[in-house]
């Protein structure tokens, strides 16, 4: 079964300045997606960006992009800028892209919180 | 992106009621919706699976009897939770993929069982 391991439960950044968010998986898959959602405090999950595991080009989306190491199972999400609005709970995700086995296997998440 | 709702938003209902879940995809097609449970301070767990007009996938140690899960047609999934108790006070959480193999979630439901 795969696992995700994000392993900073807290996470804290100036307004403006950029941070990095670890995520670490475990599967002996060879082709998956891996996904960031934010959870605001109004507890809607929302996609941040998306990676499919075949492309080697790291996925950005404005302010965010990845950093994929596919050898090390490594997944982190940067923020760049950041804003208040990015105050959240980030989860980090992964999907098999196995048929009946398409289910998102979650970290437990990081809480990222925006000193101004 | 995607659109997915879920009415209502929190229900508040009596120990031994049923209480009904609806997640709608509205403005695209979803053959597979997801229904989640998330613990205060903690991550989401999956329920169950469901595709559109077969019977749900339900994860371990989920009972089925007791969270019945509807899937009649592609934009509308319900989550039932039969012979509610307070240890069934939660927040629930539903999701659907679109075809582009990306799930989008509503807006969740929090349940509180007197």
């Amino acid at each position: 079964a795969q696992t995700v391991t994000q392993s900073q439960p807290e996470m804290s950044v100036q307004e403006a300045e950029t941070v990095t968010l670890s995520c670490t998986y475990d599967t002996s898959e060879s082709d998956y997606y891996l996904f960031w959602y934010k959870q605001p405090p109004s507890r809607q999950m929302i996609l941040v960006i998306r990676q499919e595991a075949y492309k080697q080009q790291n996925a950005t989306e404005n302010r965010f992009s990845v950093n994929f190491q596919k050898a090390a199972k490594s997944f982190s999400l940067k923020i760049s800028d950041s804003q208040l609005g990015d105050a959240a709970m980030y989860f980090c995700a992964y999907r098999s892209v196995i048929f009946g086995n398409e289910k998102l296997t979650f970290g437990t998440g990081t809480r990222l919180t925006i000193i101004p | 992106g995607a659109v997915v709702s879920q009415h209502p938003s929190w229900v508040i209902c009596k120990s031994g009621t049923s209480v009904k879940i609806e997640c709608r995809s509205l403005d695209f097609q979803a053959t597979t919706m997801f229904w989640y449970r998330q613990f205060p301070k903690q991550s989401l767990m999956l329920m169950a699976t469901s595709n559109e007009g077969s019977k749900a996938t339900y994860e371990q140690g989920v009972e089925k009897d007791k969270f019945l899960i509807n899937h009649a047609s592609l934009t509308l999934s319900t989550l039932t939770v039969t012979s509610a108790h307070p240890e069934d006070s939660s927040f629930y959480i539903c999701s659907a993929r679109s075809s582009l193999e990306t799930q989008y979630f509503g807006p969740g439901t929090r349940l509180l069982v007197l």
